[in-house]
Order: structure tokens, then sequence, then C-alpha cells
């Protein structure tokens, strides 16, 4: 069964500075990967997916993704944060074949500090 | 175009009691999935729902129904709540019941159980 496990319960960055939010995958064929934000008392909103192709994904609101097969990772990044970008944020694989049921990580909670 | 709605926003039922929970999805959205998110929890898969047929049910009992109309609307039934049940329940809307389609998720309702 598909799984995905992001490491770090709550991470704290200094406005401005840069991101990475981990996210490691557990899936026997090609992932459909997601990353989706959720600000308190919303639902969830797509910042980036993977299907193939290109490794590296260019989202919304200035994020980026990797997709690395030999590390099952798929690591969402951005250069400089804005206090704006606090909020939980989850990693999702979705089958690739099928219904499009998403299994989600616990996800991350991003704390910033001015 | 307008995005996923659901109705209520709130709501607090006492144990054993009925819910109906209801979701309009994304104009032109023929797929309905529904999730539960636990407290700290990531969503997890209840159901999808594709032109009107259920497509996918995750690990949860019977007394987890849905129902898609025509317009493609959808409503998710929980019969006899329990305390465990409290949960904020989302729905997401797709194009096509495909994997590689996007979700849209609404608000969601927080249900508590009493």
């Amino acid at each position: 069964a598909q799984s995905v496990t992001q490491p770090d319960i709550h991470i704290t960055v200094s406005e401005g500075a840069s991101l990475e939010l981990r996210c490691n995958y557990s899936y026997g064929a090609t992932p459909y990967l997601f990353w989706y934000v959720q600000s308190p008392g919303q639902g969830l909103q797509l910042l980036l997916k993977y299907f193939s192709g290109d490794t590296l994904v260019q989202g919304i609101k200035g994020f980026e993704a990797e997709f690395k097969r030999s590390q099952s990772s798929f690591n969402l990044r951005k250069p400089s944060v804005h206090w704006s970008d606090a909020a939980e944020y989850f990693c999702a694989v979705g089958e690739n074949f099928g219904n499009e049921k998403l299994t989600f990580g616990t996800g991350t909670r991003l704390t910033i500090i001015p | 175009e307008t995005g996923v709605t659901q109705s209520p926003t709130h709501l607090i039922k006492t144990r054993g009691q009925q819910v109906t929970l209801r979701c309009s999805s994304q104009s032109g959205h023929n797929t309905v999935s529904w999730y539960q998110q636990a407290l700290g929890q990531g969503p997890q898969f209840i159901f999808q729902y594709y032109r009107e047929e259920e497509n996918g049910r995750g690990n949860f009992p019977p007394r987890f129904s849905g129902l898609q109309f025509p317009n493609y609307s959808s409503e998710l039934n929980v019969n006899a709540l329990e305390l465990d049940d409290s949960a904020l329940y989302l729905c997401a809307s797709s194009l096509a019941g495909r994997a590689a389609d996007t979700q849209y998720f609404g608000p969601g309702t927080r249900l508590t159980v009493l």
C-alpha cells in the first residue's frame, strides 16, 4: 500500500529565509505526487504536482519541488519565505490507475518568525 | 466558475445520531471524493463517486455512506456516530475520475460528536 512520510511535524523559519519541507513516499509504481497547503480553518489548496517528465516542478506562490526516485522523495522548497506562508503543508501520493485516491502525510506546520 | 462548496460549516451531534454533509462540486466536474481529517492528522480517503457510482472506498466502516446526484453534487452520511468521528470532513471534486486530474478541495465541515 502506498504511504507518505513527512518527518518534520513543525518547522520555524525566519521571514526571508529559505525553506525545505521533506516528503518521502512508498509506492510500487511511478507515483503521482502533490503538495497541498492548508491555512487555519481552510480547505486544501494545491501548490504543485508531479506526474512525469522534468523532475523539478514549479508551483504557485514561488514554491518548487524536486522528485528524486532514488531517494523516494519529493521535497518542497522556497528560496525566500513570507509571513503569509505560515500554514500546514501536506504531501500526498496518488494512484496512477483507477480512482484518484490520495494518500496524505501527517503534515508539517510552518511557523514564520520576523 | 464557482469553487467547491460544503455545508454546513460546523455541526455538533451526540453519539449514536446520524449526520448528512453536503458538497457541491466545481462547475464541470463529475467526480467527488470525501476525506476525513482528524485533528493534527492528514486527510484520509473515505470514498469517491464518479458519475453517480462509487468508484473506490477507503478503510471506513459501512456506516459511512454516500450519494452523488445527477448534478454531481454529493452527500456523505454517517450513521451511529461515535466520538472518534469528530473531524473535519473535506470533499474534493475533479474533472473525470482519472488519477492525473487535480482534486479541488472545499473548505470542509467541522463535525463534533459529544
